[in-house]
């Protein structure tokens, strides 16, 4: 079965820290990867789609990169409002799989 | 801009049919992927399916015996139907655009199943 990973799991951090998480496909996607943040009791929210492209109204401290299978979101300079859980998630072949999530808590 | 709103009973019997529908408005529905997605309560995301708005659909494997995903263009609306519900059916149940990715959700229903 097609499987997405994601690492770490969580990462414990502080405003203005540099921020990456890596995600990873058991096959090659090409560029079809997107990525999103939710937060508690919250629908999931796309911050980008083809694995480098910033949705709409998203800030520009949000970064994604890669192809084929290897995959990272940065955020260069987190804020308050950035600590979340965030899922990657493929859109290539069915079933559009999503990665486990990346909780970001406060250090 | 585009909004999309579950709708459909809070509480469904093991065994029976979970039944949600999803109303777009501010937009079309044609061109677009038109997808269910599910969230146990603490876990991670679960792709259910999707109904393109000329009605051809795709499901999830670890579902497919199970699910349908209907379409009605003159509501706006697509549904979902779940067969043979079991506890572990008990999420929160999303509804979502996919154009490129999945950029337009609603805000998302919970679903318990319970006698």
């Amino acid at each position: 079965d097609f499987q997405m990973t994601q690492s770490p799991s969580s990462v414990s951090a502080s405003v203005g820290d540099r921020v990456t998480i890596t995600c990873r496909a058991s096959q090659d996607i090409s560029s079809w990867l997107a990525w999103y943040q939710q937060k508690p009791g919250k629908a999931p929210k796309l911050l980008i789609s083809a694995a480098s492209s910033l949705h709409s109204g998203v800030p520009s401290r949000f970064g994604g990169s890669g192809s084929g299978t290897h995959f990272t979101l940065t955020i260069t300079s987190l804020q308050p409002e950035d600590f979340a859980t965030y899922y990657c998630q493929q859109a290539n072949i069915v079933p559009f799989t999503f990665g486990p999530g990346t909780k970001v808590d406060i250090k | 801009q585009v909004q999309l709103q579950e709708s459909g009973p809070g509480l469904v019997k093991p065994s029976e049919t979970l039944s949600l529908t999803c109303t777009v408005s501010g937009g079309s529905i044609s061109g677009y992927y038109w997808n269910w997605i599910r969230q146990p309560p603490g876990k991670g995301l679960e792709w259910i399916g999707y109904i393109y708005y000329s009605g051809s659909t795709n499901y999830n494997s670890s579902l497919k015996s199970r699910v349908t995903i209907s379409l009605d263009t003159s509501k706006n609306q697509f549904s979902l139907n779940l067969s043979s519900v079991t506890a572990a059916d008990t999420a929160v149940y999303y509804c979502a655009r996919l154009d490129e990715a999945l950029d337009f959700w609603g805000q998302g229903t919970l679903v318990s199943v319970s006698s």
